[in-house]
Parts: C-alpha cells; sequence; structure tokens
C-alpha cells in the first residue's frame, strides 16, 4: 500500500523559505508512470496546485507561484522536496503530498498524504 | 477565485439525490479535459471519488456517479447517507498560462 508522508517545519518567519520533504514508502518514486506533486489548501479553503515533478526531474508548476516554488526530487531515498521563497502569512496552509496516477497533468490524484499544516508567523 | 465554478453549498435529506455541478471555460473542461472529483470529509485529506469523469475507484459506492457535457461536469449522490456530508472538490486541466492543474472552490454537502 502506498504511502506518502510530509514532513518539515511547522512555523515560518514571514520573508522565509518553506521547506518541505514527502518520503513515498510501498512503491517507488522511481517508477515512470507518475507525477509527484504538492497540492496546498489554506485554513477554510480551497485546494490550490502548486506543482508536480516526474523522476527524472522535469517540473510543472502553477503559473502564478513559479516565480517563488522549487520542486526537487531524491529517488535515492525516494523523496521529493517543496520549497517556497519569500512566504507571507497567505502561505499559511495546509500542504499536502500528492501522487498523479498518471505522468499526465490531465490526471487525477490517486494517493494524498495526510497533510501538514505550515503556519507563517513572527 | 477558482478558475472552475461550483455552488458553495448544496444540501439534501436522507435517501435524496443531490447534484453539485463544476462550470469551466473553453480552455479546461471546453476543451476536452477530464474531469475528477474528490471528497473531504472534515480533518482529513481529500479522497479521489470519480476519475476521468465518470468512473469510480474501487471502494467508491455507485451511489457516487459523473458526468460532463461540453464546459459543464457534474457529480451526483443518490441515496444520501449521514456519511456524505463533506466538501466536494472537482479538478481539471488548464491549457492556458501554459498548463495547469485547476480546482473548482469546493462545495459543502450538508444532509440535513
Amino acid at each position: 500500500q502506498l504511502h506518502l508522508q510530509e514532513s518539515g517545519p511547522g512555523l515560518v518567519k514571514p520573508s522565509g523559505t518553506l521547506s518541505l520533504t514527502c518520503t513515498v514508502s510501498g512503491g517507488s518514486i522511481s517508477m515512470g508512470a507518475f507525477y509527484w506533486s504538492w497540492i496546498r489548501q489554506p485554513p477554510g479553503k480551497g485546494l490550490e496546485w502548486m506543482g508536480s515533478i516526474y523522476y527524472l526531474g522535469y517540473t510543472y508548476d502553477n503559473p502564478f507561484l513559479r516565480s517563488r516554488v522549487t520542486l526537487s526530487i531524491d529517488t535515492s531515498r525516494n523523496q521529493f522536496s517543496l520549497n517556497l521563497n519569500s512566504v507571507s502569512a497567505t502561505d499559511t496552509a495546509v500542504y499536502y503530498c500528492v501522487r498523479q496516477a498518471q505522468s499526465n497533468l490531465d490526471y487525477q490524484f490517486d494517493h494524498w498524504g495526510q497533510g501538514m499544516l505550515v503556519t507563517v508567523s513572527s | 477565485q477558482s478558475v472552475l465554478t461550483q455552488p458553495p453549498s448544496v444540501s439534501g435529506a436522507p435517501g435524496q439525490r443531490v447534484t453539485i455541478s463544476c462550470t469551466g471555460i473553453p480552455s479546461n473542461i471546453g476543451a476536452g479535459y477530464d474531469v475528477h472529483w474528490y471528497q473531504q470529509l472534515p480533518g482529513t485529506a481529500p479522497k479521489l471519488l470519480i476519475y476521468h469523469n465518470n468512473n469510480r475507484p474501487s471502494g467508491v459506492p455507485d451511489r457516487f456517479s459523473g458526468s460532463k457535457s461540453g464546459t459543464s461536469a457534474s457529480l451526483a449522490i443518490s441515496g444520501l447517507q449521514a456519511e456524505d456530508e463533506a466538501d466536494y472538490y472537482c479538478q481539471s486541466y488548464d491549457s492556458s498560462l501554459g498548463g495547469e492543474v485547476v480546482f473548482g472552490g469546493g462545495t459543502k454537502l450538508t444532509v440535513l
């Protein structure tokens, strides 16, 4: 059974960088059939796709966040990561790491991590 | 403001049928891209409910069904049960701005 788990600081200072890692277990991140993605949800609000990465390192990101988002992948550790710089209070959200069912942005997200609340505050 | 438009809330009595709409534009649903639906119970991660417009993952009851036509899609829930009370989100792909995954704003289903 595939399992995804987010980890990282739960509190980030304004103007700082939010860094999260997703550890995948129960399956290899190097299987070429999938995209590995980050989706966030501000408290009480809807879902926002942040970006997706392929095991070879190709990335696809939200055009509205593109200048602040960096995605990376470490196949040796079966992990992928998110960096979001210049954060403000509006970046406070639950961050989910997610598997997209095919290496195609048109496809569904079929496995989700439990989510991690990251608060931006001084 | 979400790219896909959903009603903020719907409600129904146990046993009834409700539908949730998801309205897009020519660069997403109208361009032929598929629609997927998620159910989010309070305090939990979203769960895939319908994929590629009208397909159910294993374990999802056949009370849940999806459809798509033109620039819109719909999720129907029949035989409403108390445990269906949740937030529901639609998702598609938008080809403008270089391409992105887009979500609806979510619909809160209340079982009366």
